[in-house]
């Protein structure tokens, strides 16, 4: 298996333009979560989808983020607009069943906001 | 303090050395899980250990889980340049998602 995939793997943008991250989790995977992990904060959790459902998405900072499942096999996390503290390293994960399983992480995008 | 977070926030040790970490948590938990973290990569499962465990292995790896006094400690024996990384405990309250630690930076020296 190729593990998760994400993509891009680096974003530089400039505040106020739209990003979109995107995630291919492990194929039979009903679990994906994604993260964002900074040098202040550690590693965050945004939110996290079961068989294509939000089941939690608390750690979503505010309204400029958004996230979609629209099959098993893709993912989206969407920035709108960006701002520059929105820099950080964003990864995407999967994990087999439930939220508390192993979860493999993708290699993340580095996304900064100038 | 945070659910889960480890101790200390940095060691550095000589190749061949054993290197131990430790995490601690508040609240009780489903499981518990250790990850390494290399520069610049996504981080990589260790190991998983469940609250009626105390101690797992895996190669040059040892957990132990004290639930009593909410604490686990990750060993790794003989310790190789290739060990250097960052290494983050996750615990999982139960009905709760992963929190993970701020981590545990390793250095290695040849």
């Amino acid at each position: 298996d190729a593990g998760v995939i994400q993509s891009p793997r680096h974003e530089v943008t400039e505040m106020g333009q739209e990003v979109t991250l995107r995630c291919k989790p492990i194929s039979g995977h009903n679990s994906l979560f994604w993260y964002r992990q900074t040098m202040m904060r550690g590693l965050e959790l945004l939110i996290y989808f079961n068989n294509n459902v939000p089941i939690d998405d608390s750690g979503m900072p505010e309204d400029r983020f958004s996230a979609k499942m629209p099959n098993a096999s893709f993912s989206t996390l969407k920035i709108q607009p960006s701002e520059p503290r929105d820099s950080a390293v964003y990864f995407c994960a999967s994990s087999l069943v439930q939220s508390t399983d192993t979860q493999y992480f993708g290699p993340g995008t580095r996304l900064t906001v100038l | 303090s945070q659910q889960g977070e480890e101790d200390p926030q940095a060691l550095s040790i000589q190749e061949g050395e054993n290197a131990t970490m430790n995490c601690s948590y508040k609240t009780s938990i489903n499981n518990l899980q250790w990850y390494r973290q290399n520069s610049g990569r996504g981080l990589v499962h260790l190991i998983l250990i469940r609250s009626n465990e105390r101690e797992k292995h895996s190669g040059r790896l040892r957990v132990t889980l004290d639930t009593s006094k909410k604490s686990s400690s990750l060993l790794i024996t003989a310790s190789r340049a290739a060990d250097t990384a960052s290494y983050f405990c996750a615990t999982a309250p139960y009905g709760q998602n992963f929190v993970f630690g701020p981590g545990t930076r390793l250095s290695v020296l040849p």
